[in-house]
């Protein structure tokens, strides 16, 4: 079974610190993705990468910068978190090839405060 | 403008029962339409999966449809359980199926 894992399940952050959402796939996965999910708008694509140290911006990017070192694993950055950051944030894989199906993982309830 | 809608948003419907979730899109060129379940806490998975030449699928109690040429697709659930309360999310793949537009997705709410 792909198993995608993400760090916390649960942060709690102030305006302005900086926050790292880790996110790590064990399936060899090319494809690696930064959504945020709030209620009414569904998934929206932050950032995405296709390879390592390979990374390109999905709709909503501002606020946020990402970081893929490895194959298996994928960061979210926030440089200074800002209330409307609060979010529910998920992270997913796919193959390169095929039908791109993407794993999620459980995601990571972030709260701004 | 690529985009997918979903309806209702929201559904009560109690244990047994049949329920239809709906879903159009205006994405292009299309690639593929998927639909996940998404519980409670959890991280979306993958239920079906269709293609343009495919109009319908199923997935044990879930049967998804497709018509391309109207550009909807259904997800019909059968002899509902408490363990379907969920959020179904519709999502429609282009441009050879990597990119993908998420529909806002439909919560069940089963009651026994």
């Amino acid at each position: 079974d792909v198993k995608v894992t993400q760090s916390s399940r649960y942060l709690v952050k102030r305006t302005g610190e900086k926050v790292f959402l880790e996110c790590v796939q064990d399936m060899d996965h090319e494809n690696m993705f930064w959504y945020r999910q709030d209620p009414g708008l569904g998934l929206r694509l932050i950032y995405f990468s296709y390879d390592v140290k390979m990374k390109e911006k999905g709709d909503i990017p501002e606020g946020y910068s990402v970081s893929r070192e490895k194959k298996e694993r994928f960061s979210l950055i926030l440089e200074s978190a800002s209330t409307n950051q609060t979010s529910m944030y998920l992270c997913a894989s796919s193959t390169g090839t095929g039908d791109y199906e993407q794993y999620f993982g459980p995601g990571t309830r972030l709260t701004v405060t | 403008k690529n985009q997918v809608e979903q309806s209702p948003q929201s559904l009560i419907i109690l244990e047994g029962k049949n329920c239809t979730l709906q879903c159009n899109y205006t994405v292009s060129p299309f690639s593929n339409l998927r639909w996940y379940k998404q519980d409670t806490g959890r991280g979306p998975v993958s239920l079906t999966i269709m293609t343009f030449s495919e109009n319908t699928k199923s997935n044990g109690r879930y049967t998804a449809t497709l018509d391309a040429d109207t550009k909807q697709s259904s997800l019909h659930i059968t002899a509902s359980q408490l363990s379907d309360s969920a959020s179904y999310i519709c999502v429609v793949s282009h441009t050879g199926g990597f990119k993908t537009i998420f529909g806002a997705g439909t919560r069940l709410f089963v009651k026994a």
